[in-house]
Formats: structure tokens, sequence, C-alpha cells
């Protein structure tokens, strides 16, 4: 059974800061690994993915990695910004047509 | 291109009512899942609906109902709500030669 965990639940950075926020899962057999941005209160925002034969993915100043062997993937986020406060969840998929089995979020906040 | 659509945004209902909560999927996406959030919580897997079949189902109890349409949105119902029934519900849709979700903005059910 999946299970994936995320570390820390919550970070306050000052704004400038490059930073590194963990998700790691139990089984390795993953097909793709999902993360995404929450505002309070809305939906999901999905900012990258990663699929199994890939190692990592970037969008700007945000670049994902993954780690099948250890059941980890890294969302990096550089030179942060007061608008990059929200949540991020990571959530993981074990086929093609599977559900997403999701972490319980890091909220983080960058204060100016 | 509208993305996914949720209706209601906001809804309170008494212990005991049955509800009903609408997805209409982004354009082109066949595939629609359903995930409970409490407060705090990653999103949980309630069901899938492909070509107007349950597909897969997580861990939920069957006051926990759906439907497709050949439009392919899609129905949520909820039976005798309980308290713990209170979340934010959140309509995912992809389509089978994309990779990945896209998410709507969620209902936020409130059972008092």
């Amino acid at each position: 059974k999946q299970e994936v965990t995320q570390i820390p639940a919550a970070l306050s950075v000052p704004e400038g800061e490059n930073l590194v926020l963990n998700c790691s899962f139990t089984d390795s057999a993953i097909y793709n690994l999902q993360w995404f941005r929450q505002d309070p209160g809305k939906g999901l925002t999905s900012l990258l993915l990663i699929q199994s034969s890939q190692r990592e993915q970037t969008s700007g100043r945000l670049n994902a990695s993954l780690d099948k062997s250890s059941g980890r993937s890294t969302l990096y986020i550089a030179a942060s910004q007061p608008g990059d406060s929200a949540t991020y969840l990571c959530a993981a998929t074990s086929s093609n047509t599977g559900k997403l089995i999701f972490g319980q979020g890091t909220t983080l906040q960058v204060k100016p | 291109d509208a993305g996914v659509t949720q209706s209601p945004t906001h809804l309170i209902k008494t212990r005991g009512q049955q509800v009903t909560l609408r997805c209409s999927p982004k354009s082109g996406h066949d595939t629609v899942s359903w995930y409970q959030q409490a407060l705090g919580q990653g999103p949980q897997f309630i069901f899938q609906y492909y070509e107007e079949e349950e597909r897969q189902r997580g861990n939920f109890p069957d006051r926990f109902s759906g439907h497709q349409f050949p439009n392919y949105s899609s129905e949520l119902n909820v039976n005798a709500l309980l308290l713990g029934d209170s979340a934010l519900y959140l309509c995912a849709t992809r389509t089978g030669t994309i990779v990945g979700y896209t998410f709507g903005s969620g209902t936020r059910l409130t059972v008092v």
C-alpha cells in the first residue's frame, strides 16, 4: 500500500531564500509524482509532474526531482517570494489510470 | 478554455440530509475523480469514473455514490450526512492521452 509523507509540515523563511520541500513514498513502483500548490480554501494547481522514467522537471524557479530507489522526491524553490506562500502537496500514482495518493502537505510562509 | 468547474462553491447541510455536488471536466477530459480533503489534511481518493462507470473506489462507505453523464460531467452524492463529512470536495479530471490531473476549485461542505 502506497503511503506518502511530507516533511516538514510547516516552514517559514525570509524572502529570497532557496528552499527544499521533501516528499517520501513507500512503494517504488511509482508511475508518476505530481507536485501541487494549494492556496487557503482553494483547489489544487499543478506545478510539476515527473514520470517514472524521468529524474527531474523544471518550471521557472521550481525544480522537482524524483529518486525511485530511495522513495523520495524534492521540490526546490529558488529565490522565494511572499507570493510563494501556500501549501505544497505531492501526490504519487502507482498506475496509468490510478488514483493519486497525497501527502499531508507542507505549509510555506515566505516573509517579506 | 474553461478548466474544471465545480458547483456549488459552498454548501451548508444538516446531519442526516443528502447532498449532490457537481463537476464539469476540462474540455477534452473524459475521466473524473473525486477527492475529500479534511481541514489540514491531504486529499483522500473517493472514486473515479470513466465511460459512465465507477472504475476505482477508495475507502469510503456506500453513503458516497456518484454518476458520470454522457457529456463526461459527474455528480457526487452523499446520503445520511455526518458531521465528519464536513470537508472540501475536489474534482479532478484527465484524459487517457495526457498524464496528470487538473483540479477544480472545490466545494466546501459544512454539516451542522
